[in-house]
């Protein structure tokens, strides 16, 4: 089963306003990452924040992690049309066996729309 | 130019039939994923290889088998045996570790 869930599942917004996505995992994570992907396309890297980071910024994202709530949330400021695609939070867990060693385990991702 | 390529990007297959997706990166990445993903859904992965000769099997491989024969290369193929193949299939790298994966355009199988 997937060790990510989002919430919420569809968002919709109009142009110029904030758009915040959330995601819960399960187990211990080494790092928790955020792609998007546009329709029919494959997807694109966004950011990366470690186990023993709080928060990360990359330009008009800003990414939480609270680790005691195995929880994150992507927050996409001034949004625009442009933004319109899926988001998917994916989480690298620890194994100590290492066998799952750089597998992302993705949610089901957040259908963002923003409307100009 | 640095990337991912996954080709075709439109497959057709009929009932039966073995098909063989091509994924190939010049990153020069060690490890590489092939997923699928079903409308209004997350990715699953199929088989993953984090060294040449080298696979594993992800959460989903019944049906599918891999090579990985050269660094640059990583091909899928989807068997008869498996039930339900009609999906979009994307192919990733990376490199060693709990980093960033890149990913392919995909290729959308459609079993006729």
């Amino acid at each position: 089963s997937q060790q990510g869930e989002e919430d919420p599942q569809a968002l919709s917004i109009q142009e110029g306003e904030n758009a915040t996505m959330n995601c819960s995992y399960k187990t211990s994570i080494n790092n928790l990452q955020w792609y998007r992907q546009n329709s029919g396309r494959g997807l694109v890297h966004l950011i990366l924040i470690r186990s023993n980071e709080r928060e990360k910024h990359s330009g008009r994202l800003r990414v939480t992690l609270d680790t005691s709530k195995k929880s994150s949330s992507l927050l996409i400021t001034a949004s625009r049309a442009a933004d319109t695609a899926s988001y998917f939070c994916a989480t690298a867990f620890l194994n100590a066996g290492g066998t799952s060693y750089g597998k992302l385990t993705f949610g089901q991702g957040t259908i963002l729309t923003v409307h100009p | 130019d640095g990337g991912i390529t996954q080709s075709p990007k439109y497959l057709f297959r009929k009932e039966g039939q073995n098909v063989t997706l091509s994924c190939e990166q010049n990153l020069n990445h060690d490890a590489m994923y092939w997923y699928r993903q079903d409308p209004g859904q997350g990715l699953r992965l199929i088989y993953y290889s984090q060294i040449v000769n080298d696979f594993q099997k992800g959460d989903i491989a019944e049906g599918y088998s891999v090579s990985r024969e050269k660094k640059e290369s990583f091909p899928l193929t989807v068997t008869s045996a498996q039930k339900n193949p009609t999906a979009f299939y994307l192919c990733a790298s990376s490199t060693a570790g709990y980093n960033e994966q890149f990913f392919g355009p995909g290729t959308r199988l459609t079993v006729l």
